[in-house]
């Protein structure tokens, strides 16, 4: 069976401080992606990083990035320098061998000022 | 660029009444199309997924049904509303194919009453 697990239901950061989320997650597949996505207090989805298993490099945007360990599989994400916006729930989601995604339970951060 | 719409926004509904959500996306053709529920402080759970024109997968039974008409357009129908349908519901699309990355339109909150 196909997990995702975020350990971590609730987080807090002073901005402009650097702040990681954790993800593991299993999975038989070889060929899957990864995914971080945020939901704000509007409640939409957006996506933020992304990471193929095939590559070994760990994705970057801007200032958020993964740690992606294949071997432990673990894909961690790491927020820099944040700030009041990244206030959210964000999800770690795993797609592999089908059309459906398996999405953790979220995990709360909360930026303060 | 593509969009995605989902109406209407929110929905409260008695108990035992008819439901359709619908959600279109511009900008794209044959794109995959799914449908979430999203409970109160959760996860994701995906409902259904489309890869074509009145080709529907269902992930989870339950009084729900869903139908695509047309290229660009989900919906999502019950017959008589459950309490436990309470929750908010996201519609996503990809680009047709297994593991890409899924966009989520801004999603609608359903209270049953």
């Amino acid at each position: 069976a196909q997990t995702v697990t975020q350990s971590q239901p609730e987080m807090s950061v002073q901005e402009a401080e650097t702040v990681t989320l954790s993800c593991t997650y299993d999975t038989s597949e070889n060929n899957y992606y990864l995914f971080w996505y945020k939901q704000p207090p509007s409640r939409q989805m957006i996506l933020v990083i992304r990471q193929e298993a095939y590559k070994q490099q760990n994705a970057t945007e801007n200032r958020f990035s993964v740690n992606f360990q294949k071997a432990a599989k673990s894909f961690s994400l790491k927020i820099s320098d944040s700030q009041l916006g990244d206030t959210a729930m964000y999800f770690c989601a795993l797609a592999s061998g089908t059309y459906k995604y398996i999405f953790g339970t979220g995990t709360r951060l909360k930026v303060l000022a | 660029s593509q969009t995605i719409h989902q109406w209407p926004a929110t929905l409260v509904q008695p108990v035992g009444s008819p439901l359709s959500l619908e959600c279109t996306v511009e900008g794209t053709s044959n794109p995959n199309l799914y449908w979430y529920r999203q409970a109160a402080g959760r996860g994701l759970q995906l409902l259904f997924y489309s890869v074509g024109i009145g080709q529907i997968s269902s992930e989870v039974p339950q009084n729900l049904s869903a139908s695509r008409p047309q290229d660009r357009q989900f919906i999502l129908s019950s017959k008589k509303l459950l309490l436990s349908d309470s929750g908010f519901y996201l519609c996503a699309w990809s680009v047709l194919g297994g593991l890409e990355t899924q966009y989520f339109g801004p999603g609608t909150r359903l209270l049953v009453l």
